[in-house]
């Protein structure tokens, strides 16, 4: 059984481009979420999200931050005119339920922005 | 809001010491989950608590949920050098069901 897969692994991008990061949840799970860990720092919650539907988005910045999971295929955290600020790693998770049940995570996607 | 806190931050340790890292919540949780990060890697589920006052082992690690479920604990006896990484708390609480937040971590360092 895959465990929860991200790509890509590391992404390089140039001020102003965007920034595409996938996420393939673990087999079963139809609940993922996505957060943003700073070098040195802990993890901060961005969104939630269910097949099709954003759950809470409360931890996204309002703008240039996008998220989605469509009914096929992986979710996708979508970051548009990528500042520096935006470097760090950018991790999924994924649970077969609620919030409150275990969450897998995968292995990051580290975007550096020069 | 809710605010959940874990101290200390950094703890640096001989090998063999005890390590302790606490989390602290502001309201009554559902439950709670403790991570390990290893440095360069991603977080690990490593156990939840449900239970008010519940106790669980795993070999050398120690967990413990507090009788009000506010609070917990994760103990390591006479740490190794595998035990290097950044523990974190992560909770839910049952006023954001649908949310969970995870503490700042404890990056545990050993000397061996």
């Amino acid at each position: 059984n895959a465990g929860v897969m991200q790509n890509p692994r590391h992404l390089v991008r140039r001020r102003g481009q965007e920034a595409r990061l996938r996420c393939s949840p673990m087999k079963g799970h139809s609940h993922v979420y996505w957060y943003r860990q700073l070098p040195e720092e802990g993890l901060k919650f961005m969104v939630y999200l269910q097949k099709e539907n954003i759950i809470d988005e409360s931890g996204m910045p309002k703008e240039r931050f996008s998220a989605e999971f469509p009914k096929e295929g992986p979710s996708i955290l979508r970051i548009q005119q990528v500042v520096r600020g935006d470097s760090a790693a950018y991790f999924c998770a994924s649970s077969p339920g609620a919030p409150g049940e275990t969450q897998y995570f995968g292995p990051g996607t580290r975007l550096l922005v020069l | 809001g809710q605010q959940v806190m874990q101290i200390p931050q950094y703890q640096h340790v001989q090998e063999g010491e005890d390590f302790t890292t606490y989390c602290n919540s502001s309201t009554t949780l559902s439950n709670i989950q403790w991570y390990k990060q290893r440095p360069g890697g991603h977080p690990v589920f490593l156990i939840q608590l449900v239970k008010s006052g519940e106790v669980k082992k795993q070999k050398r690690l120690t967990f413990q949920f507090g009788e009000a479920k506010k609070n917990s604990s994760l103990h390591i006896t006479a740490t190794q050098t595998t035990d290097v990484g950044t523990y974190f708390c992560a909770v839910t609480a049952y006023s954001s069901a649908s949310k969970i937040i995870f503490g700042s971590g404890t990056r545990l360092s050993i000397r061996p």
